[in-house]
């Protein structure tokens, strides 16, 4: 079935080490988009790509780190520069060239600090 | 921030339709309405979006008032699968919008059996 794939679902970091998330889609969309949620809250735009080998900051992009070689790929790395990273990190993609596409979710990354 | 107000929760009744109010008193011509839902620790699930015209789906209705301000998701039968947080967010489709979705507080809708 064509979707967003997000993995792992949990994920648990060490003070000073860098961690990377990993994001596949299927649905051949354009455009891919990195969301952090934090308990109680609404999104926040983290990074977004709008095509391969490009990619533009969002509102909270401090400590965070992507990369968008592949169409179907948008890593998020949360770098040791991140010093809040516990949150829910959630992916999206949706198409271009259209208005209006409808961004889709991925079931998204706990990040935990240990 | 969130420009749109949603009621903190709501309840309903499994099998009766859930109608989920959104006031967007401040949209703009080019803004759509979006509407989105997410279960605990899952990722938002897109419900469906429009304009100023009703659209139905194969999940739900949304209806838009005449002046656009203030629209209504309906899920027709409610099961006990639909209790989620629903946000209702606008979204700029054009101009240099990178399609940024800002979410609010949303909705926590419960069906009880």
């Amino acid at each position: 079935d064509g979707g967003i794939t997000q993995s792992p679902k949990y994920l648990f970091r060490k003070e000073g080490q860098n961690v990377t998330l990993s994001c596949e889609q299927n649905l051949n969309h354009d455009a891919m988009y990195w969301y952090r949620q934090d308990p109680g809250q609404g999104l926040r735009l983290i990074y977004y790509s709008q095509i391969v080998n490009d990619f533009q900051k969002g509102d909270i992009a401090e400590g965070y780190s992507v990369s968008r070689e592949k169409k179907e790929s948008f890593p998020l790395t949360v770098t040791s520069a991140q010093k809040n990273p516990t949150a829910f990190y959630l992916c999206a993609s949706a198409k271009q060239g259209t208005r209006n596409q409808p961004q889709h979710f991925g079931d998204g990354t706990r990040l935990s600090i240990l | 921030d969130a420009k749109t107000t949603q009621p903190t929760s709501m309840d309903c009744a499994e099998g009766r339709a859930a109608n989920l109010p959104c006031n967007h008193s401040t949209i703009s011509g080019n803004e759509y309405v979006y509407w989105y839902r997410q279960i605990h620790s899952q990722g938002p699930q897109y419900i469906i979006h429009g304009l100023k015209n009703n659209e139905t789906n194969e999940m739900a209705s949304l209806i838009i008032t005449e002046d656009r301000k203030s629209s209504t998701l309906i899920l027709p039968h409610a099961t006990l699968r639909d209790t989620a947080v629903y946000y209702c967010i606008e979204k700029n489709a054009g101009g240099t919008s990178y399609g940024k979705l800002t979410f609010g507080q949303g909705t926590i809708l419960t069906v009880h059996p």
